[in-house]
């Protein structure tokens, strides 16, 4: 099993340019979530999909859509980019429901936006 | 929202030492997790342990759920235990909504 996979590992993005992070899991899992991670801090929640069908907004959504695929993948997407979205972007994926909720995270996708 | 806090937020030890790093809560959660992020940036999860006391050879952690904190232990540290220690919380009634601590920053030399 590859667990959680992520594409790009690492982009560069000038401002107000456009791209998609993807994300998938082998796990059969009902949850996903795309977190940020600023230097020196801990993660945040930028939205998060109980299941399949569904998208709920985290902490900081602002400047980011999502979209979750099927079971397997779920993308986060940046429409306009600026300065303040460089950071490292990481998708994680869980059981869910009133199972135990492990989370199981991707590699992380560097960004700079420029 | 739910403040989570850690402490210290950052320590040095020899290698041998043994550790123990505390993670506060501000309100009642149904899942706290502990994990270790490498120097190279990945995210392991050591730990679900929303009550009571789990073992994973050195490591352990205690959740203290009425109080609102988490431990989480290190005995015979190696230089391979370097990295960041989160805590994450679930607060109840905001299912999969997990919020994560900013961390403690674990040196340990040979």
């Amino acid at each position: 099993n590859a667990g959680v996979t992520q594409t790009p590992k690492f982009q560069v993005l000038k401002t107000g340019q456009s791209m998609t992070l993807q994300c998938a899991q082998d796990m059969n899992h009902n949850s996903m979530y795309w977190y940020r991670q600023d230097p020196g801090m801990g993660l945040r929640l930028i939205y998060y999909s109980a299941s399949e069908g569904t998208t709920d907004k985290g902490e900081v959504p602002n400047g980011y859509n999502v979209s979750r695929l099927n079971k397997r993948e779920f993308s986060l997407r940046l429409e306009s980019a600026a300065p303040s979205q460089t950071s490292v972007y990481f998708c994680a994926s869980s059981e869910g429901g009133a199972r135990v909720k492990t989370q199981y995270f991707g590699p992380g996708t560097r960004l700079l936006v420029l | 929202g739910i403040q989570v806090e850690q402490s210290p937020p950052d320590l040095i030890l020899q290698e041998g030492a043994n550790s123990t790093l505390r993670c506060n809560f501000s309100d009642s959660v149904n899942n706290l997790q502990w994990f270790h992020q490498n120097p190279w940036g990945q995210l392991i999860n050591l730990f679900y342990i929303p009550s009571g006391t789990k073992q994973n050879g050195r490591l352990s952690a205690t959740t203290v759920a009425t109080e609102r904190y988490s431990l989480l232990y290190i005995s015979s540290s190696q230089t391979t235990d370097s990295g960041v220690y989160f805590c994450a919380v679930e607060r109840v009634y905001n299912n999969n909504d997990m919020r994560f601590g900013a961390g403690t920053r674990l040196t340990v030399k040979p």
